[in-house]
């Protein structure tokens, strides 16, 4: 059974500052991660995913994430922070079983950014 | 990019009536996803569609919620009869069919059941 864990429930963060967005996770193999973002009253959007290769995977709007197989963890790093990044941020895994690409989401983090 | 509509978005509905929820995938895509997601909880999966049969199902998928996507129209979960736990976002999701594909999410159809 695969599992995935976000510790923060809520991160506070001032405008311009640096973010860490901490994800581990639980699989018996190398899974396949992403991160995806929800803003109030929408869908989630993609913001990166990591098959394989270089642990540091970029993502849209300057978001970075690093996959350490040795600490199961994928967390997700912006440098500067801006105040429409304000949401909510789940990291989710997804194992290899052909095309069923069921997604297991952690329990999400809420970003605030504050001015 | 690709989108995934979901018709409604939001209804209220009597405890105990039938309620079905409508997505529209996207075009060329083969993996249809349910996923619930209670007022500011985690998204949890209900159930997964490919080639006209369940793939997988969560112990959320109760008896009274069924899937189904007829003749390549939308894909649709109902809830028969609803009960006050249903209340909730639904999000439909849909992925091309590779193994790690990216799944694409509708914004959600919010219901309330009264």
């Amino acid at each position: 059974a695969q599992s995935v864990t976000q510790p923060d429930a809520r991160v506070t963060v001032s405008e311009g500052a640096s973010l860490q967005l901490r994800c581990k996770y639980s699989y018996s193999a190398t899974p396949y991660l992403f991160w995806y973002v929800q803003y109030p009253r929408q869908g989630l959007q993609l913001l990166l995913k990591y098959y394989s290769g270089d642990p540091v995977v970029q993502g849209v709007n300057s978001f970075e994430a690093e996959f350490s197989k040795s600490n199961s963890s994928f967390h997700l790093q912006k440098a500067s922070v801006h105040w429409s990044d304000s949401a909510v941020y789940f990291c989710a895994l997804s194992a290899h079983t052909g095309g069923n690409n069921k997604l297991t989401f952690g329990q999400g983090t809420v970003l605030s950014v504050i001015p | 990019g690709p989108k995934v509509l979901q018709i409604p978005s939001h209804q209220i509905i009597d405890m105990g009536q039938m309620v079905t929820l409508n997505c529209d995938p996207v075009s060329n895509h083969l993996y249809f996803y349910w996923y619930k997601q209670i007022l500011g909880q985690q998204m949890e999966f209900l159930v997964n569609f490919y080639n006209g049969k369940v793939m997988e199902k969560s112990k959320l998928f109760k008896d009274q919620f069924s899937v189904e996507r007829p003749d390549g129209s939308y894909f649709t979960l109902k809830i028969q009869p609803t009960a006050l736990e249903d209340s909730a976002v639904y999000f439909c999701a849909s992925s091309p069919g590779n193994s790690g594909n990216t799944l694409y999410f509708g914004e959600g159809s919010r219901l309330i059941v009264v």
